[in-house]
């Protein structure tokens, strides 16, 4: 069965650089989330798109952004990076079911920066 | 938001039960409950999902009391693969799509 892909699988920049991370849902699915998740941490929520239209916000920082694109595909932008912006990022994806959303994880993409 | 509370770590040993409960207190009437599994560096997996009283699927049963105020999730006979940090997460029915993940519970199964 397909899964969610994420890429690229890994990423290294340097402070003050800018970084896109893309993420491909499982077909069908109509909702993508963002998460990050810091070493020894638990994921957190960043934001999330519903049928190509941003639907919520987290913890994310204004010098990140995201988009759904036509294909379903989001991509998460990130600038002026910043040495605690090192995390892993996750990607989800979810067919909305009132109150019982199942969201289906991709590998996630880690980004390091020096 | 249901907000959850789990036990930070607990340890087994190879081919017990380990059941790690969930509080969730203000659960809203439409709301369902889902665990997660993840592994260290792998996005979270989903183990199981319900509403009320007990689902059980190939790897885990979830028990849920009739006031759905917390939730149990069992895994029989683990194993050393079975350590991971597991996570409890309750749907939302706010007409966002909003996940909150709390701090999960970090099992440890030893031979």
């Amino acid at each position: 069965a397909a899964g969610v892909i994420q890429s690229p699988r890994h990423l290294i920049k340097e402070k003050r650089e800018t970084a896109t991370l893309k993420c491909y849902p499982i077909p069908r699915h109509d909702t993508v989330y963002w998460y990050q998740q810091g070493p020894g941490q638990d994921p957190q929520f960043l934001i999330s798109f519903y049928e190509k239209m941003q639907s919520d916000k987290g913890s994310i920082p204004d010098r990140f952004s995201a988009q759904q694109f036509s294909d379903y595909h989001s991509e998460l932008n990130m600038s002026s990076l910043e040495l605690g912006d090192s995390a892993l990022y996750f990607c989800a994806s979810s067919l909305q079911r009132r109150g019982a959303d199942t969201q289906y994880f991709g590998p996630g993409t880690r980004l390091t920066v020096l | 938001l249901a907000k959850t509370t789990q036990p930070i770590s607990m340890d087994s040993y190879e081919g017990q039960e380990v059941n790690i409960t969930c509080s969730h207190n203000n659960i809203a009437t439409n709301d369902y409950i889902t665990w997660y599994q993840q592994f260290p560096s792998q996005g979270p997996r989903f183990i199981i999902q319900g509403y009320k009283t007990k689902v059980t699927n190939e790897v885990a049963s979830l028990f849920i009391p009739a006031d759905r105020k917390s939730s149990t999730l069992s895994l029989p006979r683990v194993s050393l693969s079975d350590t991971a940090v597991y996570y409890c997460l309750v749907g939302l029915n706010t007409g966002g799509f909003k996940t909150i993940f709390g701090a999960g519970t970090r099992l440890f199964v030893k031979a």
